[in-house]
């Protein structure tokens, strides 16, 4: 069973649309992250919250809006996405960002924009 | 530019040998190396990591050995068995982490 919790598991949506992905952990990690992986690609790092606050933004479109509510949770809101958006979003959290500690992922959702 | 490669997209290997899987950086000043196994369906599931400061790390049936000179990182796994057929994602961590596209092990019965 994973540690790191994602929902939904599957997500098709319009362009138009808004929507949210959502992760959940309760390890006590105090940094949490999302990534964006396509098929046969590395997953590739979007934004790192550390201690709820913006840690890292990688140059992420505004139409993928991060939130922490607190420290167990992360979401990523979703507004007027392209079909390039479509692939597997992962969720990970680790103790600290800069620990020698590895990171737990989630099982993902996967996004398709139609 | 990919800064971790694993040039090797598959291997197959009997159960019972040993499953070497390989994996190349560019940028020295990574510090911390870590192995993840992904099932389909699943997210990555971490395996065994090494420091920068070290160049063995046992757990089990699993190695890591790191090269710093050659900047290669490889995964040892002895005795392969079918469970382990996985895609396997080597990542080095500089100012976050960078993963390697993946190899897909097959362990053959």
């Amino acid at each position: 069973d994973t540690e790191v919790t994602q929902t939904p598991k599957h997500l098709v949506m319009g362009m138009t649309n808004k929507k949210s992905l959502k992760c959940e952990q309760h390890m006590g990690h105090r940094a949490m992250y999302w990534y964006k992986q396509k098929a046969k690609k590395p997953p590739e790092l979007m934004f790192v919250y550390s201690y709820e606050k913006l840690s890292i933004n990688e140059s992420v479109p505004s139409r993928f809006s991060p939130e922490c509510p607190n420290s167990s949770l992360l979401n990523l809101h979703l507004h007027a996405l392209q079909p390039e958006d479509s692939a597997l979003y992962l969720c990970a959290s680790s103790q600290e960002e800069q620990s020698n500690q590895p990171q737990h992922f989630g099982d993902g959702t996967r996004l398709s924009i139609l | 530019d990919q800064q971790v490669k694993q040039n090797s997209p598959s291997l197959s290997v009997q159960e019972g040998r040993i499953s070497i899987l390989n994996c190349d950086y560019t940028n020295s000043m990574f510090d911390y190396f870590l192995w993840y196994k992904k099932y389909p369906a699943e997210g990555p599931t971490f395996l065994i990591s090494i420091s920068s400061i070290k160049d063995k790390n046992e757990d089990g049936r699993f190695t890591v050995f790191l090269n710093k000179s050659a900047k290669h990182l490889s995964l040892h796994i002895v005795p392969s068995q079918p469970g382990d057929s996985a895609v396997y994602f080597c990542a080095a961590r500089g100012n976050q982490f960078y993963f390697g596209t993946g190899t897909s092990l097959t362990v053959i019965p």
